[in-house]
């Protein structure tokens, strides 16, 4: 079964900019889309389609996806970006919906 | 507003059934596929099911696969989610999710990609004897 991988955990500093990776094999024929979850609450789509951003998404938010890396970049973080982030993709060969494990983001 | 609201979780006794529930609302709900994901505590998303706009295309995770069963009822604006056989493991919060088709440009036969646009707050159920 197809698999992505983010790292456990990503740190920024407010005002600087945050990369958080998704891996999988070829993932750039594959749509990658991205969700932000607070504690206790439900995750929220934040880039869909690799690129394409929800009405309400800052564009602060940005996504691109390439080779084997997709990648969500928030610029000019803020304290409330802080948040666990989980990439996705649809898997048509097995016919699943693939979640990656998901990075905590910490504003420090 | 968009809305879905979930509910039936509980606590169940390992082995025992529970049928959870999703209510839709401010939008055509036979218009969008659907979806169910878990979150056990403390742990990531997993996706469970998901069902097309009609009901005639369903499929499930590998974890649930013969044990749940999804299944909607338009003119109701509902989405259900029956849990049989329920194990420990099970034990999570259940989101239900409006999801979205959309196709991969380019490709020939079509490829098709699926996201969540709109998630519930979720319902807890828990499986402990």
């Amino acid at each position: 079964s197809y698999v992505l991988t983010q790292p456990p955990s990503v740190s920024v500093a407010p005002g600087q900019t945050a990369r958080i990776t998704c891996g999988g094999n070829n993932i750039g024929s594959k749509s990658v889309h991205w969700y932000q979850q607070k504690p206790g609450q439900a995750p929220v789509l934040v880039v869909y389609d690799d690129s394409d951003r929800p009405s309400g998404i800052p564009e602060r938010f940005s996504g691109s996806n390439s080779g084997n890396t997709a990648t969500l970049t928030i610029s000019r973080v803020e304290a409330g970006d802080e948040a666990d982030y989980y990439c996705q993709v649809w898997d048509s060969s097995s016919d699943y919906v693939v979640f990656g494990g998901g990075t905590k983001l910490t504003v420090l | 507003q968009v809305q879905l609201v979930e509910s039936g979780g509980g606590l169940v006794k390992p082995g025992g059934s529970l049928r959870l529930s999703c209510a839709a609302s401010g939008f055509t709900f036979s218009d969008y596929y659907m979806s169910w994901i878990r979150q056990a505590p403390g742990k990531g998303l997993e996706w469970v099911s998901y069902i097309s706009s009609s009901g005639s295309t369903i499929y499930y995770a590998d974890s649930v696969k013969g044990r749940f069963t999804i299944s909607r009822d338009n003119a109701k604006n509902s989405l259900y989610l029956q849990m049989n056989s329920l194990r420990a493991e099970d034990t999570a919060v259940y989101y239900c999710a409006r999801t979205v088709r959309g196709r991969i440009t380019g490709t020939t036969p079509p490829h098709y990609y699926y996201y969540m646009d709109v998630w519930g707050k979720g319902t807890t159920v828990t499986v402990s004897s």
